[in-house]
């Protein structure tokens, strides 16, 4: 399989508890994105990576999110002292190309539930 | 101001027959990209199709076309010969030329369509 590859699928967590996401984005793309989509609305971007630099952060991003991408190869998305609040679907995806028609491949997601 | 409005909240269409979905964008940039997304109930966002602002002719990819008006601002998605595996949710997106970043492209809300058989 080529495509966007995430991991897991599902996570049920406490309220408090860590918990880390796993993208592995296609190997030729260099730019890698993470959002993130409530019930009812489109994806909202959260951060970007151009190969191993993670150039850009959105202010949904608060400090209790950290993003990585060692290498410039896979991608983890942590999320230290969970709330309720971050229940979502965490999307992954990533790209080629020039900016205006960067066409983004995204994976199936990680279901965050915070209990 | 919203730069996605998708006002279809669902949308249910007979099988084998077409279905116009409705696509506005807000925007004074020259240069922007539209595209279409759709996502499964498996969760999966998987590219459909692509506008560029500049393009004189209305992008086509299989059955899915693009009736692009760019005067306006809309982006509508057509659907033709609508199969059961088409019951999704359908996203309008956009990207800004004139922003450098990695934040500028802009998701609608979605319509879900449900193919009936």
């Amino acid at each position: 399989d080529t495509g966007v590859s995430q991991n897991p699928r599902h996570k049920i967590t406490k309220r408090g508890q860590n918990v880390t996401f796993r993208c592995d984005p296609i190997s030729e793309h260099n730019r890698l994105y993470w959002y993130r989509q409530t019930l009812g609305q489109g994806p909202e971007f959260l951060t970007y990576f151009q190969n191993e630099a993670q150039l850009e952060k959105s202010r949904l991003l608060s400090d209790r999110f950290s993003a990585e991408r060692p290498k410039g190869s896979f991608s983890t998305l942590e999320i230290q002292r969970t709330e309720q609040g971050d229940s979502a679907m965490y999307l992954c995806a990533s790209s080629f190309g020039d900016r205006v028609n960067e066409k983004l491949f995204f994976g199936s997601g990680t279901q965050l539930s915070v209990l | 101001a919203q730069k996605i409005t998708q006002t279809q909240p669902g949308m249910f269409v007979q099988e084998k027959e077409a279905v116009t979905l409705d696509c506005t964008y807000d925007t004074s940039d020259p240069s922007y990209g539209l595209f279409w997304y759709k996502q499964p109930s498996s969760g999966e966002m998987i590219f459909l199709i692509y506008q560029g602002s500049y393009d004189q002719q209305n992008a086509t990819e299989g059955r899915y076309s693009l009736n692009f008006q760019k005067a306006r601002k809309s982006a509508n998605l057509v659907i033709s010969a609508s199969q059961l595996g088409d019951s999704a949710m359908y996203f309008c997106a956009m990207r800004e030329g004139r922003f450098d970043g990695a934040n500028n492209l802009f998701f609608g809300t979605g319509t879900r369509l449900t193919v009936i058989p």
